[in-house]
């Protein structure tokens, strides 16, 4: 079964940017039908998407962050990466990569559920 | 703050029946499948229901979901100490992307 690992530091300074990797084993992100997607989730808090990529490339993030915010992939890897620029404090998290299965009916396609998700890796932000 | 609205807390004795709710909006829930996810202790979120009121293979029967309007809710029947966790719901919304409620968390007295 697919499964997704994420790796980068565990400590970036202010004003730096974060840097995270999701590695997917058990199946290609080239075989398509999915958004490969982070999400975090601050300390003792809920979830918060941060944005999408296809194996294409193509991009959806969330408005909130988009700014800040570029997803990557490497198909030739079989991982894919966010990018956090400008970090603060309030950017500390534990950080999740997860599958989304794209569902396509009818001529238009939608996004569906979240899974599986990685283990999770915190980030903290502090000098 | 959440793009969908949950109860912080429930909860309940084992073999009770215990709802969670979560409300949104038209933009979300109004027009887009429901989903929870079920967040044990230290671990990631799992998918527990989806579209609305499907389990994935493996979830026991005891849980279900339904959706009415911009609301929606999980139930939990026969209740059992290993569902003492915390339980997100989620929905697409069509501005922002992937909305999530802020976590119920859910203790089994």
């Amino acid at each position: 079964q697919v499964q997704l690992q994420e790796s980068g530091p565990g400590l970036v300074k202010p004003s730096q940017t974060l840097s995270l990797t999701c590695t997917v084993s058990g199946g290609s992100i080239s075989s398509g039908g999915y958004y490969w997607s982070w999400i975090r989730q601050h300390p003792g808090k809920g979830l918060e998407w941060i944005g999408y990529i296809y194996y294409s490339g193509s991009t959806y993030y969330n408005p909130s962050l988009k700014s800040r915010v570029t997803i990557s992939v490497d198909t030739s890897k079989n991982q894919f990466s966010l990018k956090l620029s400008s970090v603060t404090a309030a950017d500390t998290a534990v950080y999740y990569c997860a599958r989304v299965l794209v569902n396509c009916s009818g001529g238009s396609c939608y996004s569906d559920w979240f899974d599986p998700w990685g283990q999770g890796t915190l980030v903290t932000v502090s000098s | 703050q959440s793009v969908l609205t949950q109860p912080p807390s429930a909860s309940g004795t084992p073999g009770q029946r215990v709802t969670i709710s979560c409300s949104g909006s038209s933009s979300n829930i109004g027009s887009n499948y429901v989903y929870w996810y079920q967040q044990l202790p230290g671990t990631a979120p799992k998918l527990l229901i989806y579209r609305n009121n499907q389990r994935p293979s493996g979830v026991p029967d005891r849980f279900s979901g339904s959706k009415s309007g911009t609301s929606a809710s999980l139930a939990i029947s026969g209740l059992r100490s290993e569902d003492e966790a915390d339980y997100y719901c989620a929905a697409w919304d069509d501005s922002l992307g992937a909305g999530f409620g802020g976590g119920t968390k859910l203790t089994v007295l």
